[in-house]
């Protein structure tokens, strides 16, 4: 059964440091998503992506964020300059049909650490 | 707020049981979707329901959904161990191209 995948399933950086985190959405999906959560808090929208360009994004998806997708299967969420609140599980997900107007199917998710 | 928004926040039951938890939201939506997520891990579509539904079965889930109210209910009947997990709803609004999830319901089935 076809699955979104994500790498790194942990990435422990420095306060400041970039990070990038990457996913491979189901082979046939058009719609791209990211989300995160923090521990012990609800998961938490940050940005659409559909055919190469944002559809939406929240008010936490601030300019330190981008998304790219740079060939036909990768999708990646890259923080410039991390803080210490960036720490958090980062769901990439993706979906086939519009926004909710389908099942959207979510990776195992990156935990990302900043000490 | 547009949240979907989960109660009980917790629910311990004894396995065999059935589980009912609750969501309630704020404005008009599409659908409709509940999750699981087991501990420290990704989100798990359980169902999906239309604005224009009322019922829909998948196994043993059971969703509702009362668009009157604003309000929707997921019921597993003859809970398991592993079954145990946070449940969430999620909510699609038409005026957005993302879904809103609500602060979820840790289920916990003692054996």
């Amino acid at each position: 059964e076809p699955e979104v995948t994500q790498t790194p399933s942990h990435q422990v950086t420095q306060m400041g440091q970039e990070v990038i985190l990457r996913c491979v959405p189901i082979s046939n999906h058009l719609y791209f998503y990211w989300y995160r959560q923090i521990l012990g808090q609800k998961v938490e929208f940050l940005v659409s992506f559909y055919n190469n360009e944002i559809s939406e994004k929240s008010e936490i998806f601030d300019d330190q964020f981008s998304v790219e997708r740079p060939d036909g299967s990768n999708f990646t969420l890259k923080i410039r300059s991390t803080k210490l609140e960036d720490s958090a599980m980062y769901f990439c997900a993706s979906s086939q049909t519009s926004g909710g107007l389908g099942e959207q199917f979510f990776g195992p998710g990156t935990r990302l650490t900043v000490l | 707020s547009q949240q979907g928004e989960e109660d009980p926040q917790a629910l311990s039951i004894q396995e065999g049981e059935n589980a009912t938890m609750n969501c309630s939201y704020k404005t008009s939506i599409n659908n409709l979707q509940w999750y699981r997520q087991n501990s420290g891990r990704g989100l798990v579509h359980l169902i999906l329901i239309r604005s224009n539904e009322r019922e829909k079965h998948s196994g043993r889930l059971r969703v509702t959904l009362d668009t009157s109210k604003k309000s929707s209910s997921l019921l597993i009947t003859a809970s398991r161990a592993a079954d145990t997990a946070s449940y969430f709803c999620a909510t699609f609004y038409s005026s957005a191209s993302k879904i809103i999830f609500g602060s979820g319901t840790r289920l916990s089935i003692r054996p």
